[in-house]
């Protein structure tokens, strides 16, 4: 079955910290790659996104997540956090084919930055 | 304009009895998902829906889920005899249209509990 990891369950940094979540996903054939974020007390929205092309996506909010093909990765980064960034954030995949509108998850990652 | 808004945002119910979840999907969107979120799990796909039909139900738990969708907007999501088990969030989502490339907008979701 499908399936995408998310290495750290609860990461907890100091503002000015720089950030990586790690996500990897089972191989499938050719994939999409979402990043998800969920502040508190708000929906579940989207971070940014990987199709196709550079490997290397930048997002809203100063995020940034690398898609490496060989290593079935796409960690998301962030060179310095902020206090605002605390929520829980989420990878999803979803697989070219014919489930292709299917997102399948990670459990989530918990970030709480400090001030 | 308005998003994808779900009701009850909170739903608590004893075991046995049946609930339903309502889904209102951007204005437009033909596409509609259903997802939960259990406690320390990853969002599970439930069911998806084109238009009004449901080409893949395959993620419903048990045959105690139905859901359906009307005028090609609100969708339903009920659950009978509910269970302990079923207590979760149940998040919904619209997309303009079918495929990986289409991203899905998510609802704040209903809280299940089941006593």
């Amino acid at each position: 079955a499908q399936s995408v990891s998310q290495h750290n369950h609860h990461v907890i940094l100091s503002e000015a910290a720089s950030l990586e979540l790690g996500c990897n996903y089972s191989y499938g054939g050719t994939v999409n790659l979402f990043w998800y974020v969920q502040y508190p007390g708000q929906h579940l929205q989207l971070l940014l996104k990987y199709f196709s092309g550079d490997p290397l996506v930048k997002g809203i909010k100063g995020f940034e997540a690398e898609f490496i093909k060989s290593k079935f990765s796409f960690n998301l980064r962030k060179p310095s956090v902020q206090w605002s960034d605390t929520a829980e954030y989420f990878c999803a995949v979803n697989y070219s084919g014919g489930s292709n509108y299917k997102l399948t998850f990670g459990k989530g990652t918990l970030l709480t930055v400090n001030p | 304009g308005a998003g994808v808004s779900q009701s009850p945002s909170n739903k608590v119910t004893e075991k046995g009895k049946d609930v339903e979840l309502r889904c209102d999907p951007i204005s437009g969107h033909t596409a509609l998902y259903w997802y939960r979120q259990s406690l320390g799990q990853g969002l599970e796909f439930l069911i998806y829906f084109q238009g009004n039909s449901a080409p893949d139900k395959s993620g419903l738990p048990s045959d105690r889920f139905s859901a359906e969708r009307t005028g090609g907007s609100v969708s339903t999501l009920t659950i009978q005899r509910t269970q302990q088990e079923d207590s979760a969030v149940y998040l919904c989502a619209s997309s303009t249209g079918q495929g990986s490339y289409n991203e899905q907008f998510f609802g704040p979701g209903t809280r299940l509990t089941v006593l």
